[in-house]
């Protein structure tokens, strides 16, 4: 069966701090990889997909960054966070052609 | 641009209390729509996906349905654990983007 794996669970970061938030998936090969981020109250926002290694694409134009240095993995990054960059962020993978997502259990970021 | 509406933002049901969740969305061209079930702290859990206006789809006490501008999640005889926020979102024949509603929270008092 598949597995999505991400870390860490929670971080708590001064404003200016670098970041790096890593996903992997297990049990599958070739899947299409997400980030996500889901503010309080609001409706999950989508950051980055990547259909294959080193192919990313931005939804939105901000100080994050992502990459998929493997297969089933993807990593968020940034070089110096900004207060707003709190928030929860989930990493999600889907089947090639198919639209169900699947979620991991989330990174909860607070920039203080 | 597409978007995706969901209400109530809050429900609260007494265990057993019947109810529907509504989901209103705009897109180009419908790929799919998803049904996800979020517990508090924890990533969706996908629950449903629907394709065309009249399609069903069932799971326990969860039943959603699909028109051609909005999707209901129908909860029968709810029960505690059902307490959760359920999430809609819509993909649209671009493929890849899937667009998310805020959500409704559901609390079911035993």
């Amino acid at each position: 069966s598949q597995t999505i794996h991400q870390w860490p669970a929670t971080l708590v970061q001064p404003v200016g701090s670098p970041l790096s938030l890593e996903c992997t998936v297990e049990g599958t090969s070739n899947p299409n990889l997400y980030w996500y981020r889901q503010a309080a109250g609001r409706g999950l926002q989508l950051l980055f997909y990547s259909v294959g290694i080193g192919q990313i694409s931005s939804e939105v134009p901000q100080n994050l960054s992502a990459s998929r240095p493997q297969d089933r993995q993807f990593i968020l990054s940034s070089k110096k966070l900004l207060l707003s960059d709190s928030g929860f962020y989930l990493c999600a993978w889907s089947r090639p052609g198919t639209g169900e997502l699947f979620f991991g259990e989330g990174s909860r970021l607070t920039v203080l | 641009e597409d978007q995706v509406t969901q209400s109530p933002e809050a429900l609260r049901l007494q265990e057993g209390e019947s109810s529907s969740l509504n989901c209103s969305y705009t897109v180009s061209g419908l790929r799919g729509l998803f049904w996800y079930r979020q517990d508090p702290g924890k990533g969706p859990e996908f629950l449903f996906t629907l394709y065309s206006a009249g399609e069903e789809k069932e799971k326990e006490r969860l039943k959603a349905t699909l028109t051609k501008k909005e999707s209901f999640l129908h909860i029968t005889a709810p029960k505690p654990e059902d307490s959760a926020t359920y999430l809609c979102a819509v993909q649209d024949t671009g493929g890849f983007k899937t667009i998310f509603g805020a959500g409704t929270r559901l609390f079911v008092k035993a």
